[in-house]
C-alpha cells in the first residue's frame, strides 16, 4: 500500500517569502501524487497532479510541485506567500490506475503579515 | 455545474444515537467515495461505489457504519449508535473514471459525538 510523509505539522511564513512544503511517499513504482488544499470552513480543493508527465507540475494560485523519483519526493513550493495561502495542505498518492488516496497527516499554513 | 455536495455541514449528536450524512455527487458521475478524517489523522479511505454498487468497503470500520446508495445517485452514511471516536470530519467526493485524478470533494461533514 502507498504511504505518504509530510513534513512539518505546522509552517509559518511571512508575506511574500518562500513556502516550502515536504512531501515523500513510499512506493516501488512512480505513483500519481497530488496536493490538495483545505481552506477554513470549505471541502478540498485540488492544486495540482502528478500523473507521469512532467515532472515540474504547475498548479492554481501560483503553487508548484516537482516529482523527484530518486528522492521520492514531491514537495510543494510558492515563491511568494499571500494571505491567503493560509489553509492546510495535504499530499496524496494513489497506484497509477488506482482510485484510492492515501493521504498524508497534512500541513498547516500560517502567514505572517 | 453543480459541484459534490454534502449535508449538514456540522452534526452534534450524543453517544449512542443515530446521525445520517448525505452526500448529492456531480450528475453522471457513476463513482463516489466516502472518505473521514478524524482528529489528528490523516484522511482516510471508507469505501467506494460504482452506481449503485459497493465496490471496496474495505476502509469502513466496523458495522456500525452502513452506507447506501439507491437508484446510483445520492449516497447516505449512518452511523448506529454513535460513539465518541466517530467524529471527525466526513468527506464525500465523486468522478467519472475510476481513477485518482478524477475526484472532486465534497465540502464534507463536521460529525462531533459528546
Amino acid at each position: 500500500a502507498q504511504s505518504v510523509t509530510q513534513l512539518g505539522s505546522h509552517v509559518s511564513v511571512s508575506e511574500g517569502a518562500l513556502v516550502l512544503l515536504r512531501c515523500n511517499y513510499s512506493s516501488s513504482v512512480p505513483p500519481y501524487l497530488f496536493w490538495y488544499v483545505q481552506y477554513p470552513n470549505q471541502g478540498l480543493q485540488l492544486l495540482l497532479k502528478y500523473t507521469s508527465a512532467a515532472t515540474l507540475v504547475k498548479g492554481i494560485n501560483g503553487f508548484e510541485a516537482e516529482f523527484k523519483k530518486s528522492e521520492t519526493s514531491f514537495h510543494l513550493t510558492k515563491p511568494s506567500a499571500h494571505m491567503s495561502d493560509a489553509a492546510e495542505y495535504f499530499c496524496a498518492v494513489s497506484d497509477q490506475g488506482d482510485y484510492k488516496l492515501s493521504f498524508g497527516a497534512g500541513t498547516t499554513v500560517t502567514v505572517r503579515a | 455545474e453543480a459541484g459534490v455536495t454534502q449535508f449538514p455541514s456540522h452534526s452534534v449528536i450524543e453517544k449512542g444515537q443515530t446521525v445520517t450524512l448525505r452526500c448529492d455527487p456531480i450528475s453522471g458521475h457513476d463513482n463516489l467515495y466516502w472518505y473521514r478524517r478524524v482528529m489528528g489523522k490523516e484522511i482516510k479511505f471508507l469505501l467506494h461505489f460504482v452506481k449503485e454498487s459497493k465496490q471496496d468497503e474495505s476502509g469502513m470500520p466496523n458495522n456500525r457504519f452502513l452506507a447506501e446508495r439507491t437508484g446510483g445517485t445520492y449516497s447516505t452514511l449512518k452511523v448506529q449508535p454513535a460513539e465518541l471516536e466517530d467524529s471527525g470530519v466526513y468527506f464525500c467526493a465523486s468522478s467519472q473514471n475510476a481513477e485518482s485524478y478524477g475526484y472532486t470533494f465534497g465540502s464534507g461533514t463536521r460529525l462531533t459525538v459528546v
